[in-house]
């Protein structure tokens, strides 16, 4: 299987601020990772897939790169929204495997 | 819009079974396949398998094999997860997904199964 390896594993800011949380494969994995968001009583939402394609209807401040093994989601000008869980999962090959997850949090 | 609506939180004792539910509205659903992801209380997401409901064609993580049996009924567009001999280890939170490409575009409530004599 395929391992998928968060950094930072916490992560604090403050509004406006731009913040990266990176994502690394065990081995290329190609383009093909995507990104959610977890927020207590929300359903998780899918912010970036295919490594860097923003998802219908999020705001272009979340923004992914990275290709073969190495991977980053940046957001720009954090929102009080942004604030939660963040998840990269990897969807090259079966088993689909997520990261560890990243926990951002207000400063 | 696209909804996954689950079944209600369950209490079972150890050994037994559960079976949930993952009613899908908003588009066609034998058009797309259901993933079933497990998240352990303060743990990651991990992806048990998933079902086309057209075919009822199934993949799985090989670590849930045994553990977990989908299928669906058409007619109500829904898909269903069963988990066996259940274990303290198989407390969690269950989401149902609609699957892209493997990617997880929608996601359901979650419901959460707690195994406890």
């Amino acid at each position: 299987d395929v391992q998928m390896t968060q950094s930072p594993y916490n992560l604090a800011a403050s509004p406006g601020e731009s913040v990266s949380i990176n994502c690394k494969a065990s081995k290329s994995i190609s383009k093909y990772l995507a990104w959610y968001q977890q927020k207590p009583g929300k359903a998780n939402k899918l912010l970036i897939y295919d490594g860097s394609t923003l998802q219908s209807g999020i705001p272009s401040r979340f923004s992914g790169s990275g290709s073969g093994t190495d991977f980053t989601l940046t957001i720009r000008s954090l929102e009080p929204e942004d604030f939660g869980l963040y998840y990269c999962q990897q969807h090259n090959e079966y088993p689909w495997t997520f990261g560890g997850g990243t926990k951002l949090e207000l400063k | 819009q696209v909804k996954l609506l689950q079944s209600g939180a369950a209490l079972v004792k150890p050994g037994a079974s559960v079976k949930m539910s993952c009613k899908a509205s908003g588009y066609t659903f034998t058009d797309y396949w259901v993933s079933w992801v497990k998240q352990s209380h303060g743990k990651s997401l991990e992806w048990i398998g998933e079902i086309y409901p057209n075919s009822g064609a199934t993949n799985f993580n090989e670590k849930f094999k045994g553990k977990a049996t989908l299928t669906v009924d058409k007619s109500t567009s829904t898909a269903y997860m069963e988990l066996s001999r259940l274990t303290s280890e198989d407390s969690a939170i269950y989401y149902c997904t609609r699957c892209n490409y493997g990617w997880f575009a929608y996601w359901g409530q979650g419901t959460l199964v707690t195994v406890s004599s």
